[in-house]
């Protein structure tokens, strides 16, 4: 079935360090992956997204890498600052479908 | 910005009452969504409508639940009969268009108790 896993579950970093999230979904038909960043008690905010057609995306700070033939793909934060931290969710959509998917999240937080 | 809005932000409600939770999805988007968050897990899909009508459910979205746009511009989930698992945040998205690319706009949430 459609699944998606997320590592790790939590992270800590100092601040200025780069952090990394990995997912792999299961879906081979999946072609679209957005990255949500959830803030405590607020809705999910999309803050950046790849399609099955582009292997990396960039803005500012954050990128997207999809690893289509392993089905992975890993967002990057580089220079994190305090108000990085949150929980961070990536999700699948699978090809002529709405239904997003999401990973179990992860807990980021940057330590000043 | 245009943004998703729900009401109410809170909802308490006792085991077996119904419940009717709003939302307003973006003024042109057409295709609109609810997923739920039990405390501490992740995300999950319920349903999609389109058009006046369901286009893809979950397992969990069974015969307790039902969606509803009775009019332009509200999107109403309906609970039936809640149960204490029910309890969770009840998030309200919405896309312009579908497939790979309609990014999901999320509204606040509904943090439903059931007592």
């Amino acid at each position: 079935g459609e699944n998606v896993e997320q590592h790790p579950s939590t992270l800590s970093v100092q601040e200025g360090d780069s952090a990394v999230i990995k997912c792999t979904y299961s879906d081979s038909a999946s072609n679209y992956f957005p990255w949500y960043k959830q803030e405590l008690g607020k809705r999910p905010q999309l803050i950046i997204d790849i399609r099955s057609n582009v292997g990396e995306k960039k803005d500012q700070r954050i990128a997207v890498t999809l690893n289509k033939t392993a089905k992975h793909f890993s967002l990057h934060i580089t220079e994190t600052q305090p108000e990085d931290s949150a929980v961070y969710f990536c999700a699948a959509l699978k090809w002529a479908t709405n239904k997003l998917i999401f990973g179990t999240g992860t807990l980021l937080a940057v330590q000043p | 910005e245009p943004e998703v809005t729900q009401t109410p932000s809170h909802q308490v409600t006792q085991m077996g009452q119904e419940v009717i939770l709003r939302c307003v999805p973006i003024s042109n988007h057409l295709y609109f969504y609810w997923y739920r968050q039990i405390l501490g897990q992740k995300v999950e899909f319920l349903v999609s409508f389109y058009n006046n009508e369901i286009s893809e459910k979950s397992e969990i979205f069974d015969d307790q639940f039902s969606v509803e746009r009775p009019d332009g511009s509200n999107f109403t989930l309906k609970i039936r009969s809640t149960k204490l698992e029910d309890s969770a945040m009840y998030f309200c998205a919405s896309s312009e268009i579908s497939g790979a690319k309609n990014e999901q706009f999320f509204g606040p949430g509904t943090r439903l108790t059931v007592l």
